[in-house]
């Protein structure tokens, strides 16, 4: 079993919906990282957080440290959003284990 | 700033063959690190460095080598290339182990 799960691995909306990719994780951590991948391939970080609650603009990322899950929300999606999402985390050792990602297609 | 920058984009390698991926930062970062990225699976970490000098291993080292000699730059280097390290690579740098991840654009690898 993987030590990040991440659910749905695919996910198709219409444009304006709202967005809610899943993250599991089962080792304690230090933080919670939150990476988009777009279709070209590159990667930027979205969120970091080690509690509570983060936002940028359409954006919304949440973690329950007790039930060791995390939660990103995508509010009125857009075409624009369509990537792939990466949850990561961060244990004691400086090392970082990443999720599968969740594919997100966004149709107008 | 360049950011992180990688060197080359895309190779191609047969096996048994040498080579190393250039990977440079310009953001003083102390943490770097390199990762794989294969169809289905998260990205796995081969090996990371937290300063200059100073390497460690990750989740899967073997084939792979790397040295920090300076901040900027963290080589990795794969000393015979086997068909089963076709794959992205990725490297990232942080200002800590614990900081936001800035990643380069990844280099695609296939060895035939």
């Amino acid at each position: 079993k993987n030590e990040v799960e991440q659910s749905p691995q695919n996910l198709t909306a219409q444009e304006g919906e709202f967005i809610t990719i899943n993250c599991s994780y089962s080792v304690g951590i230090s933080a919670l990282h939150w990476l988009q991948q777009h279709p070209g391939g590159g990667i930027v970080s979205l969120f970091m957080l080690s509690s509570g609650k983060k936002k940028h603009g359409r954006l919304i990322a949440t973690i329950n440290i007790q039930e060791k899950h995390s939660s990103l929300h995508i509010t009125a999606s857009h075409p624009r959003d369509s990537a792939v999402y990466i949850c990561a985390v961060e244990g004691g050792s400086d090392d970082m284990r990443f999720g599968a990602g969740t594919r997100l297609t966004v149709k107008p | 700033n360049a950011g992180v920058t990688q060197t080359p984009k895309f190779q191609v390698l047969k096996t048994g063959q040498s080579m190393t991926l250039q990977c440079a930062q310009d953001m003083n970062h102390e943490y770097m690190s390199w990762y794989r990225q294969d169809p289905g699976m998260g990205l796995r970490l081969i090996h990371y460095s937290v300063g200059a000098g100073i390497t460690d291993q990750g989740e899967v080292p073997n084939g792979y080598n790397v040295s920090r000699s300076t901040t900027e730059d963290f080589p990795l280097r794969l000393l015979s290339a086997a068909p089963s390290q076709t794959s992205v690579y990725f490297c990232a740098s942080s200002y800590g182990g614990g900081g936001e991840q800035y990643f380069g654009p990844g280099t695609r690898l296939t060895v035939t």
